[in-house]
């Protein structure tokens, strides 16, 4: 079946530094990735919709400056976190849709 | 616009009783259907989806759901339940046309007792 890969799985980072996350799609193309957020217990966010070789589509309320979207080609987008701050900490998923949703296995990120 | 509502927070049963994870929904057209599990710290994994012909949909480790259009339901059940079936479920919903942006629903916190 489809595979998504998503790395890092936990990331520590320094308030203020900038963190990458990598989604790859491993036996297809993922021509549209998805990009979600989630908080302890509670339902996926989606945050932006990444298409390849365009811009990224942004939900309302989410800084598009804060949280860029590259989706460069049809199997890498990443999202890159600018300047983290405490309130960014987080569970962050990517997923795609191949006959279905695919997801990534989530990246945990902390914001010291 | 479309929809989901997973009306339990939370479902208790014994091991070995059935259990049913409910989840209606709303959307223009015909709907795309799907049940997600959710270990702690984990991404999504799939269960099973509706996309068309039979309602009764089987789908991974003994899991199953009914489509009933009428109802707009989409209710997830397994027979015999297990302690490892312990985890978070979502439900979802796309329109068959149209955008590929799912709807979730809030989740279901499903906890088996030994």
């Amino acid at each position: 079946g489809a595979v998504v890969s998503q790395h890092p799985s936990r990331v520590i980072c320094k308030s203020g530094t900038s963190v990458k996350i990598e989604c790859r799609s491993l036996d297809f193309q993922a021509t549209t990735m998805f990009w979600y957020r989630q908080f302890p217990k509670q339902s996926l966010m989606l945050m932006a919709t990444s298409n390849e070789g365009s811009k990224a589509t942004y939900e309302q309320g989410v800084e598009k400056d804060k949280f860029l979207i590259n989706h460069a080609s049809l199997t890498l987008s990443t999202l890159t976190v600018t300047s983290a701050h405490p309130e960014d900490s987080s569970f962050y998923i990517c997923s795609a849709w191949e006959y279905g949703y695919t997801f990534g296995s989530g990246t945990r990120l902390t914001v010291v | 616009a479309q929809s989901v509502a997973q009306p339990e927070d939370q479902v208790n049963v014994a091991e070995g009783n059935p259990l049913t994870v409910k989840c209606t929904y709303s959307v223009s057209g015909n709907p795309y259907l799907f049940w997600y599990v959710q270990y702690p710290n984990r991404g999504l994994q799939f269960l099973l989806k509706y996309i068309t012909g039979d309602n009764l949909v089987k789908g991974s480790y003994g899991f199953e759901a009914e489509f009933n259009k009428s109802q707009t339901s989409f209710h997830l059940k397994k027979p015999s339940a297990l302690v490892s079936d312990s985890a978070l479920y979502f439900c979802a919903v796309r329109a068959s046309g149209g955008s590929y942006i799912p709807t979730f629903g809030r989740g279901t916190s499903l906890i088996v007792h030994p």
